[in-house]
């Protein structure tokens, strides 16, 4: 089955720096990939997602870049505020004709005041 | 609209016990899919109902089981409760199973704690 792993496990940044993380996927088929915030006590709230037919998909400070070559999609946060503190998962989709996801470990982000 | 809405938030069972999670879709969604989520697997996918038809199942064993019903509400269902079996349960919605524009929406998730 698809296996989608997350780089890095933790991160932390500055605020107003930008924060970038990367996921690869292992099932070529995959064709789309959301990515959602888990803060704590929570359930996962989607950010946004992209589908295979496009590279780069930007709703105002993040975006999310996709390399079907390579097998890999990216979450950008610019401009990041305190109230992006929280644990980011990637997930991709691979079987047609069903919502079956497989989730990366998750990030956890910081930003630092 | 109202979100992905699950019953009840917490519980805390025995070991041996069973447990009934219920999981109510945003509404006109016919899709619902059930995760666990622990620290060690992170979220791990248990199985899809669309439809009242399960679409896909995860690799749990047949302790977990769960069913839909026809206003589109799940419940999930454990017997036997082990204690790995202490997770965050979530459930997601989504308009169809699978479909070229289908988002999935989770819910608050049901914290299930086995003693």
């Amino acid at each position: 089955g698809e296996n989608v792993e997350q780089h890095p496990s933790t991160l932390s940044v500055q605020e107003g720096d930008s924060a970038v993380i990367k996921c690869t996927y292992s099932d070529s088929a995959s064709n789309y990939f959301p990515w959602y915030k888990q803060e704590l006590g929570k359930g996962p709230q989607l950010i946004i997602d992209i589908r295979s037919n496009v590279g780069e998909k930007k709703d105002q400070r993040i975006a999310v870049t996709l390399n079907k070559t390579a097998k890999h999609f990216s979450l950008h946060i610019t401009e990041t505020q305190p109230e992006d503190s929280a644990v980011y998962f990637c997930a991709a989709r691979s079987l047609p004709g069903n919502n079956r996801l497989a989730f990366g470990k998750g990030n956890q982000v910081v930003v630092i005041p | 609209k109202a979100g992905v809405t699950q019953t009840p938030r917490y519980l805390i069972k025995t070991r041996g016990q069973q447990v009934t999670l219920s999981c109510s879709p945003i509404s006109g969604h016919r899709s619902v899919s059930w995760y666990q989520q622990t620290p060690g697997q992170g979220l791990q996918f248990l199985f899809e109902y669309f439809s009242e038809t399960q679409r896909n199942k995860g690799n749990f064993p047949g302790r977990f089981s769960g069913r839909q019903f026809s206003n589109s509400r799940s419940e999930m269902n454990v017997s036997t409760l082990e204690l790995g079996d202490s997770a965050l349960y979530l459930c997601a919605s989504s308009p169809t199973s699978g479909g070229a524009s289908d988002t999935q929406y989770f819910g608050p998730g049901t914290r299930l704690t086995v003693l």
